[in-house]
């Protein structure tokens, strides 16, 4: 089945500590991005990449980072500078870099809370 | 800057027609109007999306007017299984997708 796996899908940290969030798409499309949501809001583009080993910043990109090594793969890691983030934390994909669609494919999320 | 406007909550009767409105009185000519929903703790799902004019798939239908200010997304036959936040996007197709608060539909049986 072809489709976007995001892991985990709840995860716990304690305030100061780093954590990486996984997301991997076999539907063989080229740009990738990650959104993040808070409650009762609408979802905030943290970082996108249209191509392997490149990536750009989104609107709210400070205190996050990214690579993508891999087509089907583009990891987030949320750092101890991000002020807040306990948050839904969504990747999605496109068949090119939403250039002529627009049309994402979503994962199921991942939540996280910082305790 | 919001390029569209959206009320904030809606309900609608199970198996009537859903008809959630969207106004983009800004909107260029190159852009397009695009429709997403989002189930409650779910990755959100691309619905439809037109230019200029109306267009329908095995989801929704959506009509656009004809000085492109406003917008409507139906879905004919609302089912509980359509209770979800709907989002109405205004995008050129070299910007990236830039998602509002949407409108959250209620289906009542």
């Amino acid at each position: 089945d072809g489709g976007i796996t995001q892991s985990p899908k709840y995860l716990f940290r304690k305030e100061g500590q780093n954590v990486t969030l996984s997301c991997e798409q076999n539907l063989n499309h080229d740009a990738m991005y990650w959104y993040r949501q808070d409650p009762g809001q609408g979802l905030r583009l943290i970082y996108y990449s249209q191509i392997v080993n490149d990536f750009q910043k989104g609107d709210i990109a400070e205190g996050y980072s990214v690579s993508r090594e891999k087509k089907e793969s583009f990891p987030l890691t949320v750092t101890s500078a991000q002020k807040n983030p306990t948050a839904f934390y969504l990747c999605a994909s496109s068949v090119e870099s939403g250039r002529v669609t627009g049309e994402l494919f979503f994962g199921e999320g991942s939540r996280l809370t910082v305790l | 800057d919001a390029k569209t406007t959206q009320p904030p909550s809606m309900d609608c009767a199970e198996g009537r027609a859903a008809n959630l409105p969207c106004n983009h009185s800004t909107i260029s000519g190159n852009e397009y109007v695009y429709w997403y929903r989002q189930i409650h703790s779910q990755g959100p799902q691309y619905i439809i999306h037109g230019l200029k004019n109306n267009e329908t798939n095995e989801m929704a239908s959506l009509i656009i007017t004809e000085d492109r200010k406003s917008s409507t997304l139906i879905l004919p036959h609302a089912t509980l299984r359509d209770t979800a936040v709907y989002y109405c996007i205004v995008r050129a197709s070299y910007e990236k997708l830039t998602f509002g608060t949407g409108t959250r539909l209620t289906i009542i049986p």
